[in-house]
This record gives C-alpha cells, structure tokens and sequence, in this order.
C-alpha cells in the first residue's frame, strides 16, 4: 500500500524552528518529486515547496524562501521539511504530498504536467507565544 | 494569496448537477494542464481529475474536467451526500517565481 505518513509538528514560539518528517513506503521513492503542502485554520490548500528526485531542483513559495528548506534522504525513504524563524501565519496542517510532474517543450517555453497523486494525513504545527 | 479563483461555493440538490469554475492566467491554467482535487475536513485531500480531463482508477465518471484558455472547470453530475466537501483546483505556474498554486476552495452543499 503506498503511503506517506508526516511527524514532527508541535507547538513552537515565534521565530521558532520546527523540523518536519515524512516517511514513504509502498512506492520507489526515489522515482518521485515530492511536496509539502499546507492547510491554515480556515484556509484553503497552500502549496509549499518541492524536490526533484535527485534534489538538483527545489521550488518554494515566495513567503517560506530563506526561511524554510525542503530535503529529502533516498536511502530511507523520508522527505524533511525544516522550518526556521516561524512566524504566526505559518500556523496550519502540513502535507506531504507526491508529485507527478514533467515538463514537455512547447514553442517558445515549456508545458508542465503537474498534479500531486498520493497525500498523507497531516501534522499539526502550531505558532504561538 | 491563490493566483488560482473558484467561487467560494455551490449547492444543488440529490442527484442534480454542479460545475466548479478556476481562474487562472497565461502563466498557469492557460499553459499548463489542470487537477482537481476533494478535500473533507480532518482527511487527506484525493485527486479527482488531472491533465485538465482524465480520471484516476476508482473515480467514477460523475466526476468531471475541462480547460480552456485560462480557465477551467469541474463537474459533478448525479449529486450525492457524499459529495458534500471542498474541492479545489491546482496547477503549475511558471512565472518568475514558478511553483505549485492551488485555487480558493470551493464548498459544495448538497441541499
């Protein structure tokens, strides 16, 4: 069964650092870019970083960039998330997601195929003094 | 802040029919191809539609996707209880700053 299973959220203080795990099983990992994605109270879904399964190439949404850092250890099958100077706002679930993403060459630029097929339950990270 | 805008929400009766608009731009949606996802508070999010039309095994064929130009669309026929979730659409955006969008989320209520 494929499966992706996050840990590592809490409660933490403004600019507080937070490190969050994902484990993956059921699938070659190391075939897939995968993502983690989030969700504030009330709030719709929030992209927010991803990796290319050699992690030559990593996205961040502009609010996270310098702050937050996506990695990914093969060898075991986990995705990380390590999560620095949170603020407030950085309050929400976090999802690990896999990712089926390629681009094909398109006149002048490129087509990207993207969709996230596999999604894991969720961790809580909480920012508050 | 979503690049990607749904309506906030939707209702329609058992077994009547709704569609979901996504608004996007040049950059994603008009480029790139489309998902659709269903999301119930407390669960993980399930992909419903990707490359703006085609269903993954296991989803029936009441659920459906379109695109076109900078727009795109789902729709649900045969409305059932079940069906009562939040739904959102996703894309690449391939802008200066490229990366994964989500829409705004749009509630269907079955009434």
């Amino acid at each position: 069964e494929v499966q992706l299973v996050e840990s590592g959220g809490g409660l933490v203080q403004p600019g507080g650092s937070l490190r969050l795990s994902c484990a993956a099983s059921g699938f070659t990992f190391s075939n897939y870019y995968m993502s983690w994605v989030r969700q504030a109270p009330g709030k719709g879904l929030e992209w927010v970083a991803n990796i290319k399964q050699d992690a030559s190439e990593k996205f961040y949404m502009d609010s996270v960039k310098g702050r937050f850092t996506i990695s990914r250890d093969d060898a075991s099958n986990s995705l990380y998330l390590q999560m620095n100077s949170l603020r407030a706002e950085d309050t929400a679930v976090y999802y690990c997601a896999r990712d089926i993403f390629w681009r094909a060459a398109a006149e002048a630029s490129y087509t990207y195929y993207y969709y996230i097929d596999v999604w894991g339950k969720g961790t809580t990270v909480t920012v508050s003094s | 802040q979503s690049v990607l805008t749904q309506p906030p929400s939707v209702s329609a009766a058992p077994g009547q029919k709704v569609t979901i608009s996504c608004s996007g731009s040049s950059s994603n949606i008009g480029n790139n191809y489309v998902s659709w996802y269903q999301h119930l508070p407390g669960t993980a999010p399930k992909l419903l539609i990707y490359d703006n039309d085609k269903r993954p095994s296991g989803i029936p064929d009441r659920f459906s996707g379109s695109k076109s130009g900078t727009s795109a669309t789902l729709g649900i026929t045969g409305l059932q209880t079940g069906d009562e979730a939040d739904y959102y659409c996703g894309t690449w955006d391939s802008s200066l700053n490229p990366g994964g969008v989500f829409g705004t989320g749009t509630k269907v209520t079955v009434l």
